[in-house]
């Protein structure tokens, strides 16, 4: 079974700290993702990544970065953390080659910014 | 572009009823579509996914969608829910370039409600 994982379930930062939001996947998938969820709006894009040091943005990176160093793990930094960025972020990854495939998610992190 | 629209945020069934949930798209390309649930506290899992190679795709737990290009819709329906359907349910499309990138396009979600 593919396995993805998210460092923390919960989270509570105070505003302006810096966030670090871990993912680890164990099937060698070269794709992986950062979304944001949120009531009414679904799962929103942040940054998704292709390969090992390649990323690219999604629809709404503002206010985030990210990191990827090996394949199998995927980090999201929010830089100065902000209330507007308390919500859900889920973690996806899949292996690449065709639009089929399957998005693999992490039971993601809830992040309470005070 | 490609977009998905859910309509209704919240449906509630008795159990044993028919569930119903409706997705429209709209895609400049032949889509490629998906239906994810959420369980309470988990993240998403698939339920089933529409590759063209027919029409009425079934998937777990006694779910299938019918792809209707005529109407952009991709709906959703189980014959009889079960209270362990209660979940919140998103229909997807592939986004701009997802051959190679895997781009998802999610709609605003369903919440399912089961009434014993």
């Amino acid at each position: 079974d593919v396995k993805v994982t998210q460092s923390s379930r919960y989270l509570v930062k105070r505003t302006g700290e810096k966030v670090f939001l871990e993912c680890v996947q164990d099937m060698d998938h070269e794709n992986m993702f950062w979304y944001r969820q949120d009531p009414g709006l679904g799962l929103r894009l942040i940054y998704f990544s292709y390969d090992v040091k390649m990323k690219e943005k999604g629809d709404i990176p503002e206010g985030y970065s990210v990191s990827r160093e090996k394949k199998e793990r995927f980090s999201l930094i929010l830089e100065s953390a902000s209330t507007n960025q308390t919500s859900m972020y889920l973690c996806a990854s899949r292996t690449s080659g065709s639009t089929l495939e399957t998005q693999y998610f992490g039971p993601g992190t809830r992040l309470l910014v005070l | 572009a490609q977009s998905v629209t859910q309509l209704g945020s919240h449906v509630s069934v008795s159990e044993g009823a028919l569930v119903l949930l409706r997705c429209n798209y709209s895609s400049s390309v032949p889509p490629y579509l998906f239906w994810y649930v959420q369980y309470p506290n988990q993240g998403l899992q698939l339920l089933l996914k529409y590759t063209s190679a027919a029409t009425l795709v079934k998937g777990i737990n006694g779910f299938e969608a019918e792809f209707k290009k005529s109407e952009t819709s991709f709906h959703l329906t189980k014959p009889s829910a079960h209270m362990s359907d209660a979940a919140e349910y998103f229909c997807a499309v592939s986004g701009p370039g997802s051959s190679n990138t895997g781009k998802l396009i999610f709609g605003q979600g369903t919440t399912l409600q089961v009434k014993p």
